[in-house]
């Protein structure tokens, strides 16, 4: 089974900083990897799928990159409504995919 | 786009089952794969399993294989977890999420879940 990790666990960063958090697979996944948001007491929402594409609806202030085994999430301006914790997703891209998820990052004000 | 309405509170005991519905409305079920995700009090996401509607053939993760069943009515547009042999550990929030489906060469695959319930509490207590 592949094994996902992110790093860090948890951040603290004023607004308007740039965020970045990082997600390494066990093994090469292409760029099969999507990012979610959790906000407290609600259900995740996509944000970023196949790496770097964002969702649709979702702020240009959210990006990410990286293929194979190593990923990159980033928020180029911390703003208030991004507290949140934020999940790496990979999928194996077979019909039926199976899909597993990083710990999460939780993401806080400073 | 569709929206996923998820059934509500269940409080059951250990060893029993539980039976978690989702249905879909504004939009096309048969263009779904609808998927589970569990998370724990203070834990992470955790995938459980999908199914295809159109197909009627659920896949698991490895972890909940023999003791999970997830089933969907194209009729009423609607999805089913149940989840068997509970124990406290199975406490935790269940959500529903639907992935539009793509075709190759006569496959559905299914790549991210756009789509979320607000998630059922399933409380497993003595």
């Amino acid at each position: 089974d592949i094994q996902m990790t992110q790093s860090p666990s948890s951040l603290s960063a004023s607004v308007g900083d740039r965020v970045t958090i990082t997600c390494q697979a066990s093994q090469d996944i292409s760029n099969y990897l999507n990012w979610y948001q959790q906000k407290p007491g609600k259900a995740p929402k996509l944000l970023i799928y196949d790496a770097s594409n964002l969702e649709t609806g979702v702020p240009s202030r959210f990006s990410g990159s990286g293929s194979g085994t190593d990923f990159t999430f980033t928020i180029s301006s911390l703003q208030p409504e991004d507290i949140a914790t934020y999940y790496c997703q990979q999928y194996d891209n077979l019909p039926p995919p199976i899909f597993t998820f990083g710990p999460g990052t939780k993401v806080d004000i400073k | 786009q569709v929206q996923l309405v998820q059934s509500g509170a269940e409080v059951k005991k250990p060893g029993s089952s539980v039976k978690v519905s989702c249905k879909a409305s504004g939009g096309t079920f048969s263009s779904y794969a609808i998927s589970w995700v569990r998370q724990a009090p203070g834990q992470g996401l955790e995938w459980m399993g999908g199914i295809i509607p159109i197909f009627g053939t659920a896949n698991y993760a490895q972890k909940f294989q023999g003791r999970v069943t997830i089933t969907a009515d194209e009729s009423t547009s609607t999805a089913y977890m149940e989840l068997s042999s509970l124990r406290s550990e199975d406490t935790a929030v269940y959500y529903c999420a639907g992935g539009g489906l793509s075709q190759t060469k006569g496959a559905y695959y299914y790549y991210y879940m756009d789509v979320w319930g607000k998630g059922t509490t399933v409380t497993v207590s003595s």
